[in-house]
């Protein structure tokens, strides 16, 4: 079965300060993965997606996320985080023909301080 | 986007009473999702539609039955609430070509409690 590990669950980062989160997926072909963001009281927005092709991928906000196959991952990336990054961030995988199993992770929590 | 519209935002009921959240899209699009967010547990799918009269299980299905009679319209009940049905609950479309699901659209959510 799929699954997705986001091993941090909450992490501080000061504004300005560049910013990784972490993901690691775990499924058996080439995989559709996804991160999105949360909000305080919002649905879920999607920032960016992987399907194939560039193993780098640009997302909205000044994000990009990078398919590392050999270690199943799809880290998310941005180099200079504003204020109003404070969210929380969802890694997502989902099976290239299969509509209905998107597998969601847990969430990291973002905090920026000034 | 996709207009997702999720009613209502907030519902406190009774354990025991049945309960219907609705989510109304008006993009046409064909398959539909809900889910549920609770800490510590990420999001995990309750039901899923991929057409009208169209539905099957999601991985925390129990409890919950779904009704698509309209495109636009999905709707979640909760067949007689229990404490643990306590959540906040997504609905959501897919972007997608067949199958294939490009990324999700998410509603704003129904926090729902239980007491």
């Amino acid at each position: 079965a799929q699954s997705v590990t986001q091993p941090d669950i909450h992490i501080t980062v000061s504004e300005g300060a560049s910013l990784e989160l972490r993901c690691n997926y775990s499924y058996g072909a080439t995989p559709y993965l996804f991160w999105y963001v949360q909000s305080p009281g919002q649905g879920l927005q999607l920032l960016l997606k992987y399907f194939s092709g560039d193993t780098l991928v640009q997302g909205i906000k000044g994000f990009e996320a990078e398919f590392k196959r050999s270690q199943s991952s799809f880290n998310l990336r941005k180099p200079s985080v504003h204020w109003s990054d404070a969210a929380e961030y969802f890694c997502a995988v989902g099976p290239s023909g299969g509509y209905q199993k998107v597998t969601f992770g847990i969430g990291t929590k973002l905090q920026v301080i000034p | 986007d996709a207009g997702i519209t999720q009613s209502p935002r907030h519902k406190v009921t009774e354990t025991g009473t049945p309960v219907t959240l609705r989510c109304h899209q008006t993009e046409n699009h064909r398959y539909m999702y809900w889910y549920r967010q609770d800490p510590g547990h990420g999001l995990r799918l309750i039901h899923y539609s991929y057409g009208v009269k169209d539905t099957d299980k999601g991985e925390v299905s129990d409890g919950y039955s779904v009704s698509r009679s309209k495109t636009e319209d999905f709707l979640l009940t909760l067949e007689s609430a229990t404490s643990s049905q306590t959540s906040v609950y997504f609905c959501a479309i897919s972007e997608g070509q067949g199958k294939a699901n490009y990324g999700y659209t998410f509603g704003s959510g129904t926090r729902l409690t239980v007491v």
